[in-house]
């Protein structure tokens, strides 16, 4: 799987749009972009992936660079409720993949403030 | 509602002195896994399972051992405790069908050994 480099750590406005960059310049064709996210110290949970094309859920909306060389997660109205470690993660969709293991990195301290 | 449900959430007991983490998911999916949390360390796979009957080692599969006798469940267990194993524990599951695979992670069970 592809390595990511995300800041250490951001704070951001209660309301406003939270933007969590990440970088994966080494990221191949058919590995996916996923990114989770931990409140502290309950179990990690899946925000949204994709693949080249932008993609947006209840959550959030993912933004695919042309290159995919970068992403950005972005959390239209961050809430205190946000604040969280955000984790991005590159992988191939290989169904026979340990169990479809995650290994994340040290991702990215999300600090909402009022 | 769709979850992943360990108990105990904490646990304090001594060394030696055998324990069983339990790990159920009302979802239907195949793969199960277990994940150890250390500070500095990340996310760490113990073992995980690719259906019933059907297991592997992670990469720290040492001092644990799991079942896999029903689809549902998937208890992790420690036949001889450590200090060293004093962590925070996921129980994580998903299917392999469809695009989307997303783990599902269960809120964690804090495990002290003294």
């Amino acid at each position: 799987d592809a390595k990511t480099t995300q800041p250490t750590s951001m704070d951001c406005a209660e309301g406003r749009a939270a933007n969590l960059p990440c970088n994966h310049s080494t990221i191949s064709g058919n590995e996916y972009v996923y990114w989770y996210r931990q409140i502290h110290s309950q179990g990690p949970q899946y925000i949204i992936h994709g693949l080249k094309n932008n993609e947006t859920n209840e959550m959030a909306s993912l933004i695919i660079t042309e290159d995919r060389k970068s992403s950005t997660l972005i959390l239209p109205h961050a809430t205190l409720r946000d604040t969280a470690v955000y984790y991005c993660i590159v992988r191939v969709l290989e169904r026979s993949s340990a169990g479809n293991k995650l290994t994340f990195g040290g991702g990215t301290r999300v600090l909402v403030k009022p | 509602e769709a979850q992943v449900t360990q108990n105990p959430r904490y646990l304090i007991t001594v060394t030696g002195k055998k324990l069983t983490v339990t790990c159920s998911q009302n979802m239907n999916h195949e793969y199960m896994s277990w994940y150890r949390q250390d500070p500095g360390l990340g996310l760490r796979q113990i073992y995980y399972s690719m259906n019933v009957e059907v297991t592997d080692k992670g990469d720290v599969p040492e001092g644990y051992k799991v079942s896999r006798k029903e689809k549902r469940n998937f208890p992790l267990i420690l036949e001889s405790p450590s200090p060293n194993q004093t962590s925070l524990y996921f129980c994580a599951s998903s299917t392999y069908r469809g695009e989307n695979q997303p783990q599902h992670f269960g809120d964690g069970t804090r495990l002290s050994i003294l």
